[in-house]
């Protein structure tokens, strides 16, 4: 049973264009939200996050969206580089639940950048 | 500030065979977690620590799977004996609290023949 799900296994963008990355949840429990970037034979490296109460957090040229009702979030970056490419992967935790420490990922979803 | 190490980089061991894989997370992050990723496909949590106490190992597959953290520090996860299906990469993460994010390791990657 997949909880999270990115549906896209890749998407490729042209420099200085903006990216969007998608990821769907079923578990109506999940009320944080996290997106990973990861390099080859790197571990998972933290993006940005964003909690169930609030719908849209930025960072620099990242913005993560929420619509809870939709139990949905995307990723936005812009504008996108060369060096963003890479495999992103969300994941979703359940704060107030019995397993407050376990993330659940996506599959990823391959970004590729072209200079 | 050094990240999260793991040890060995990169395992190869027969069917049957034990593997004991380390993990060193960051100093003073009492959250420790071991995740799976097998086959490119996601990344799959195995169990969580706090200190030296197993807080969640409901993604531990089988009993085949031993994890321990002694004295709150650096974490084992040993496989006994390990089967072809246990081939994938073994990552562990630190944190200093579950809300936080979690700091991964560059993982080790094993592989059963």
């Amino acid at each position: 049973d997949q909880q999270v799900k990115q549906n896209s296994p890749s998407l490729s963008v042209q420099e200085g264009r903006i990216s969007i990355l998608n990821c769907d949840y079923t578990n109506s429990m999940f009320d944080y939200f996290l997106w990973y970037k990861k390099y080859p034979a790197e571990g998972p490296t933290f993006l940005i996050s964003i909690s169930s109460i609030k719908d849209k957090n930025e960072d620099g040229r990242f913005t993560v969206f929420l619509n809870k009702s939709a139990k949905h979030l995307s990723l936005h970056i812009v504008p996108s580089q060369p060096g963003d490419s890479a495999v992103y992967f969300c994941a979703a935790s359940a704060i107030g639940g019995t397993s407050y420490g376990k993330l659940t990922f996506g599959q990823g979803t391959i970004l590729t950048v072209h200079p | 500030e050094a990240g999260v190490t793991q040890f060995p980089s990169h395992s190869v061991i027969e069917k049957g065979q034990t593997v004991t894989l380390r993990c060193d997370p960051i100093s003073g992050h009492d959250n420790l977690y071991w995740y799976r990723r097998v086959m490119g496909k996601e990344i799959k949590f195995l169990l969580h620590f706090v200190k030296e106490s197993k807080q969640d190992e409901s993604g531990m597959p089988n009993n085949r799977f031993l994890a321990e953290r002694t004295g709150g520090t650096y974490s084992t996860l040993k496989v006994q004996p390990a089967e072809l299906e246990d081939s994938g990469v073994y990552f562990c993460a630190s944190s200093p609290g579950p809300g936080t994010s979690r700091y991964f390791g560059p993982g080790t990657r094993l592989t059963v023949t």
